[in-house]
């Protein structure tokens, strides 16, 4: 079973939509998670953190479900510059606090 | 600015070879890790090191080693390229503590082995 499970996608919606992804993580003993943004043929950046209460920056916001071991990103109001892969990532500490990656959600917004 | 840099954007090499992946970051960073990204499969991580001289297996070390002689620079060696070991590879730093939640990675090395 993957650490770190997530819909590939891919999502395309037009601007100023609102778009949501999902992600699951095996490992209970999880305890930091983020979101990354990786562009086509580039690096991955960090994105944001998520944190247990949830929390907002600008037009994305992170959700953290422990009991269902769910973490969310939604992304409002859509631009074409939000275009990218966004990487689910987790660190736990009983695995020597290495960080599993899910494979990735390609979001293409469409003019 | 953190500054993550990889001696090859693209590297060729043909089965058997020896091949040296370089990475350098200059923030001081405690923590280095290498990585690779295959489509269907995510970013996976071959080895980290939390100090000089040392060394941890990530979850597919098998075909790899790396050096770690000086804090700022970690290297990726394939001892006999397959063409298996055909990827994207990606080199990361963070810092310690707190700050060791956030990941930065250098542009990557795309590997093509013949």
């Amino acid at each position: 079973r993957k650490e770190v499970e997530q819909d590939p996608g891919p999502f395309n919606v037009p601007e100023g939509a609102t778009v949501a992804f999902n992600c699951t993580y095996s490992n209970s003993a999880s305890q930091s998670f983020f979101w990354y943004r990786q562009d086509c043929r580039k690096e991955p950046k960090l994105l944001m953190s998520v944190y247990s209460s949830g929390n907002e920056d600008g037009r994305f916001t992170a959700q953290l479900n422990r009991a269902s071991q769910y973490i969310s990103l939604l992304i409002r109001d859509s631009k074409l510059s939000d275009s990218a892969t966004y990487l689910c990532v987790v660190r736990a500490s009983n695995t020597g606090n290495q960080f599993y990656f899910g494979t990735g959600t390609s979001l293409t917004v469409i003019p | 600015d953190v500054k993550v840099t990889q001696s090859s954007r693209y590297l060729v090499k043909r089965t058997g070879e020896k091949v040296f992946l370089e990475c350098v970051q200059d923030m001081d960073h405690e923590n280095m890790f290498w990585y690779r990204q295959d489509p269907g499969l995510g970013l996976r991580l071959i080895y980290f090191s939390y100090d000089v001289k040392m060394k941890e297996k990530g979850d597919i070390p098998e075909g790899y080693s790396v050096s770690r002689e000086k804090k700022e620079r970690f290297s990726l060696i394939l001892e006999s390229a397959s063409t298996n070991q055909t990827s994207m590879y990606l080199c990361a730093s963070s810092a310690s503590g707190r700050a060791a939640d956030t990941q930065y990675f250098g542009p990557g090395t795309r590997l093509t082995v013949l």
